[in-house]
């Protein structure tokens, strides 16, 4: 049984470029969830996606914006790159909606350099 | 949200237990405490969470203070791969309909010493 699968694992972008993360949930899982982790820093939640809708949000431009499939699988995308946006980006899975649906799992995440 | 407070480092010796503190004095009473590691350039790895009763599993305790202001997880025979990050996360649960916010505090850099 695959966890949570991200591509790329790397990537290399130049500043006001666009980039786009994906995302394959664990299989079962229909909530995903993004986090940007900067070096040094914990991760930082960026959105969550159920039902292909974004439930909520954290303190990120609208730069940051995304999108989930059918199949509950999630993408991240980046407009107009900074080089502050430069981070690990973590995707999250779980299954089911409603109090204490257990653990979350995180991906190995893709990290992203802007230069 | 609320904030959780952890040291920015622990040393413990291989085989002892290793006792992670945290403090949630903010929490409220919808709010959940999760805990998670996270080793060097791996994606974080769950261990356990609990609402307001102790919990226990295969890999640690959670001890939660009876005013739900801090808790303190367990490693109790802790091994050189348990060297991580360890962060405890309060979790709000804004519905039933998957809505949720994950804040992660500042973690702990756990050290296991041979």
């Amino acid at each position: 049984d695959a966890g949570v699968t991200q591509s790329p694992t790397h990537l290399i972008k130049t500043r006001g470029q666009q980039v786009t993360l994906r995302c394959s949930p664990k299989s079962g899982h229909d909530t995903v969830s993004w986090y940007q982790q900067a070096l040094g820093q914990g991760p930082q939640f960026i959105f969550q996606y159920y039902e292909e809708e974004e439930r909520q949000r954290g303190n990120f431009p609208d730069r940051f914006s995304g999108h989930q499939y059918p199949n509950y699988s999630s993408e991240l995308n980046v407009n107009a790159l900074l080089l502050g946006d430069s981070a690990l980006y973590l995707c999250a899975s779980r299954r089911g909606t409603g109090a204490d649906t257990g653990e979350l799992f995180f991906g190995e995440g893709s990290r992203l350099t802007v230069l | 949200d609320a904030k959780t407070t952890q040291p920015p480092s622990m040393d413990c010796a291989e085989g002892r237990a290793a006792n992670l503190p945290c403090n949630h004095s903010t929490i409220s009473g919808n709010e959940y405490v999760y805990w998670y590691r996270q080793i060097h350039s791996q994606g974080p790895q769950y261990i356990i969470h609990g609402l307001k009763n102790n919990e226990t599993n295969e890999m640690a305790s959670l001890i939660i203070t009876e005013d739900r202001k801090s808790s303190t997880l367990i490693l109790p025979h802790a091994t050189l791969r348990d060297t991580a990050v360890y962060y405890c996360i309060v979790r709000r649960l804004i519905s039933n309909f998957g809505n949720e916010k994950l804040t992660f505090g500042t973690g702990t850099r756990l050290t296991i010493i041979p």
